[in-house]
């Protein structure tokens, strides 16, 4: 069925070191990408964001890949920190959607110090 | 600006109850849509709201009911509570239109007993 998928359900990381969450989807209909970070005990958080005629985009920290060929969303987090500690979300949104948001399980990150 | 708010935090309820959720978005947004966060299930989708109309809808049984007001604050309704219910209930706000980022509240937390 379709579906956003994450590959690895954790990941543990030294601090300081880059992170690298990936996400996979299925639909080639999907036209927008969002990563969330949730913290224990709050809503989703927004990181950042990617439309589907791009290839990558920047935050503060953050880089986003858009792979369209082989359908697969990746997260990188440079320099991380304790306060990155979080489960990490990929979703996708579907043309004409609205606010229907399809989300990944999530991937738990760990820092340690 | 105050971001989205939601009320009760906690809920405890016992199967075949009815209980009412209720979300106020960020100030200016239009949409406000739900979602079920269950470890088993992550995040799925329940319906979306713009313009007091339902927009989106999510494949859940018709127990699970929603509204919006003129002001944009939305509700959602479960009667006949099961088990199964039990989950944290996630509401997000975004403008509506052009701009799909979702901001989501802390969410209430059901029990049901």
């Amino acid at each position: 069925g379709e579906s956003v998928g994450l590959h690895l359900p954790t990941l543990s990381v030294q601090e300081g070191d880059n992170s690298i969450i990936n996400c996979a989807y299925s639909n080639s209909a999907s036209d927008y990408f969002i990563w969330y970070k949730q913290e224990s005990g709050k809503g989703p958080q927004f990181i950042i964001d990617i439309r589907s005629n791009m290839d990558k985009r920047q935050g503060q920290r953050v880089t986003v890949l858009l792979n369209k060929t082989v359908k697969h969303l990746s997260l990188q987090i440079a320099a991380t920190q304790p306060g990155d500690s979080a489960v990490y979300f990929c979703a996708e949104k579907r043309k004409n959607q609205g606010g229907k948001l399809i989300f990944g399980q999530g991937t738990e990150l760990s820092v340690k110090p | 600006k105050a971001g989205v708010t939601q009320t009760p935090r906690y809920l405890i309820k016992t199967r075949g109850q009815q209980v009412t959720l209720s979300c106020s978005p960020i100030s200016g947004h239009r949409s406000v849509s739900w979602y079920q966060q269950t470890p088993g299930q992550g995040l799925q989708f329940l319906f979306e709201y713009f313009s007091e109309t339902q927009r989106n809808k999510g494949n859940f049984p018709g127990r699970f009911s929603g509204r919006q007001f003129s002001n944009s604050r939305s509700e959602m309704n479960v009667s006949t509570l099961e088990l199964g219910d039990s989950a944290l209930y996630l509401c997000a706000s975004s403008l509506g239109v052009g701009d799909e980022k979702l901001f989501f509240g802390s969410g209430t937390q059901l029990s049901v007993l």
